[in-house]
């Protein structure tokens, strides 16, 4: 089955303990990305990649730090969290191809940063 | 810089109305990209389509369909007869040519569907 796998779904954590969302797919997809969401601010992207060893900053990068060792996966990680970081975080992967465009997302982690 | 506007925060509607959604976009990028996703109360993302600026054709998809017009920067989505199952939060975005892979959200229009 195709998919688009996150973990952990729910997280809390402290402020400035160090932490890793993973995110992988089965779909050999080039294209991969990571989003927040907050009430009020909607979704917006922190990082996305186009394939591996090339990432890019999205929205809203700062905090975050990503990487695309492989293409299957590109992990989220937060050096030092904090509360302002609490949200909902989306992680997806595409299929580019000419006019194609198929974009499947995780189930979501959904961490708060006490 | 690249904006969209979906300047319908919510929308009701009784079950079998069509209704449309809609979205306006700013950009300098003569080459660039729409789409349109939906949320559903359970929580997840679907990606609905995704439009590029070289195609103005509209789109259907069932009972949805996509309407772009680039003379008034707008990519507005219809759902025909609705359902309860409509329900949902829908987003549109834009990501511009010169960097396809970075994207810019509406702050959606939260489609509530009365049976």
């Amino acid at each position: 089955e195709a998919q688009v796998t996150q973990n952990p779904r729910y997280l809390i954590t402290v402020t400035g303990k160090k932490l890793t969302v993973t995110c992988s797919q089965n779909m050999n997809h080039e294209y991969m990305s990571w989003y927040r969401q907050d009430p009020g601010l909607g979704l917006r992207q922190i990082y996305y990649s186009m394939n591996v060893e090339v990432t890019d900053k999205g929205d809203v990068p700062e905090g975050y730090k990503v990487s695309r060792k492989e293409k299957r996966n590109f992990p989220l990680i937060l050096e030092s969290p904090s509360p302002n970081q609490t949200s909902l975080y989306f992680c997806a992967s595409s299929l580019i191809t000419g006019r194609i465009h198929r974009q499947f997302f995780g189930p979501g982690t959904r961490l708060t940063v006490l | 810089a690249q904006k969209v506007t979906q300047a319908q925060t919510e929308i009701s509607v009784v079950e079998k109305e069509d209704v449309t959604l809609d979205c306006v976009y700013e950009t300098r990028d003569t080459t660039y990209y729409l789409f349109w996703y939906k949320q559903p109360p359970s929580g997840e993302l679907v990606f609905l389509i995704r439009r590029n600026s070289f195609d103005e054709q509209n789109e259907i998809s069932g009972r949805y369909s996509w309407n772009f017009q680039k003379s008034t920067s707008s990519f507005n989505f219809t759902i025909t007869a609705s359902q309860v199952v409509d329900s949902a939060v829908y987003f549109c975005a834009l990501s511009e040519g010169t960097n396809a892979g970075k994207s810019t959200f509406g702050d959606g229009t939260t489609l509530t569907v009365k049976p």
